[in-house]
């Protein structure tokens, strides 16, 4: 069984603020997304990385995939209230079903 | 473009009535259909997925059942709702090979 491990799970900064969050695994991926969700709405897909050591930048949000695949993080320079949600990464192995982590919840507050 | 409809927004129902929630996709054909679940807002639970039409797999054992009577449309049901069906319902799409899924707004149900 696959597993992906987000941390930090909940993450409060104020506006401004550098922060990193992190999705671990001990499995190899062949593509790694990730997505914001805001309350009451469902996930929206931010970036997909496909191959080890990829970095991807979408404005002030840098992606990280793993040189071995099994890792990726995501960086925020100068986090906004607007930046607020949950988190997630998800895992694609080459089957139809993706492997989600549970998360990292970031407040930012003005 | 592809646009994918959930309803209803929100419900709410007394436990042992039947439920359905319908998701439906535009712009795409042949896409590969999911159900999800969400509690507190955290991590997404696969409920049921699907590759085509009345071609469905169940990820988790529970009073659930989901169906796909058109390439498009996604069926998610139960004929007696329990007080732990409460939760976020959420249906997604995908074509792509490398998995990238893309989600409804969501169904608020609250089983009372």
């Amino acid at each position: 069984t696959q597993l992906l491990e987000q941390s930090p799970q909940f993450l409060s900064i104020q506006e401004g603020e550098n922060l990193t969050v992190y999705c671990n695994s001990s499995s190899v991926f062949s593509s790694l997304q990730w997505y914001r969700q805001e309350p009451g709405e469902g996930p929206v897909l931010l970036v997909t990385v496909v191959t080890g050591g990829e970095v991807k930048k979408l404005k002030r949000l840098t992606f990280q995939f793993g040189d071995a695949r099994k890792d990726s993080s995501l960086h925020i320079t100068a986090a906004q209230p607007g930046d607020t949600g949950l988190y997630l990464c998800a895992g694609g192995s080459g089957y139809s079903t993706l492997t989600f982590g549970k998360g990292t919840m970031l407040l930012v507050s003005p | 473009s592809q646009t994918i409809h959930q309803w209803p927004a929100t419900l709410v129902q007394p436990v042992g009535s039947p439920l359905s929630l319908e998701c439906t996709v535009e712009g795409t054909s042949n896409p590969n259909l999911y159900w999800y679940r969400q509690a507190a807002g955290r991590g997404l639970q696969l409920l049921f997925y699907s590759v085509g039409i009345g071609q469905i797999s169940s990820e988790v054992p529970q009073n659930l059942s989901a169906s796909r009577p058109q390439d498009r449309q996604f069926i998610l049901s139960s004929k007696k709702l329990l007080l732990s069906d409460s939760g976020f319902y959420l249906c997604a799409w995908s074509r792509s090979s490398r998995g990238e899924q893309y989600f409804g707004p969501g169904t608020r149900l609250t089983v009372t």
